[in-house]
């Protein structure tokens, strides 16, 4: 069975600072992975998403994430962090079953400093 | 433009008063979801749809229904609904890929339902 475990509730940091957001992950099957960010107010938008290609992805905005199998991670990163990314983000798995279940992280709410 | 629709954006009813939240897509997606929003609980799915006619519950579809009669709607149907009902509710589509889970999910901007 899938689930999706966000490590951090909140995380805070100051502008200009890297940015770490961690999600671990269980999957039965080949999972495909994604990274979705939701500004106060709004749905949610896609930064990136992983898909059995390679293990490093980009995304928008300079955010990257690493799957790691071995640890079943998928951390999102991004190495200079500015005010307009202060926002939820949500770490979500999709499972190759045939079915079309999207499990959701709990989310982690990035506040950016002056 | 590309885009998911939600209607009503804001509503507030009383328990036991059917409501209907609907969901449009101008992208042809195959792939409909509906979910909704709660504090420290993240994103939960109440049903999904792989094509028209076909539905399925998701984690939490109790107290919903839902029908998918034609591709670009997806309304999410609440017959009597309840205090525990009231959340954030996004609706979402997106294509199928050939392996068989979803590509990118696009989102509505979100309904907010306040049942008293």
């Amino acid at each position: 069975a899938q689930s999706v475990t966000q490590l951090d509730s909140h995380v805070s940091v100051s502008e200009g600072t890297p940015v770490l957001l961690r999600c671990n992950y269980s999957s039965s099957y080949s999972p495909s992975l994604f990274w979705y960010v939701q500004h106060p107010n709004k749905g949610l938008q896609l930064l990136l998403k992983y898909t059995s290609a390679a293990t490093l992805v980009k995304g928008i905005n300079g955010f990257e994430a690493e799957f790691k199998k071995s640890e079943t991670s998928f951390h999102l990163t991004k190495p200079s962090a500015h005010m307009s990314d202060a926002a939820e983000y949500f770490c979500v798995v999709s499972e190759e079953t045939g079915g079309f279940k999207t499990i959701f992280g709990a989310g982690t709410r990035l506040f950016v400093k002056a | 433009e590309a885009q998911v629709t939600q209607n009503p954006r804001y509503l507030i009813t009383v328990t036991g008063k059917k409501l209907t939240v609907t969901c449009s897509q101008n992208m042809n997606h195959e792939y409909m979801s509906w979910y909704r929003q709660d504090p420290g609980l993240g994103l939960r799915q109440i049903y999904y749809s792989m094509n028209v006619e076909v539905t399925d519950k998701g984690d939490v579809p109790e107290g919903y229904k839902v029908s998918r009669k034609e591709k670009r709607n997806f309304p999410l149907i609440l017959e009597s609904p309840s205090p525990n009902q009231t959340s954030l509710y996004f609706c979402a589509s997106s294509f199928s890929t050939p392996t068989g889970n979803t590509g990118e999910l696009f989102f509505g901007e979100g309904s907010r339902l306040t049942v008293l």
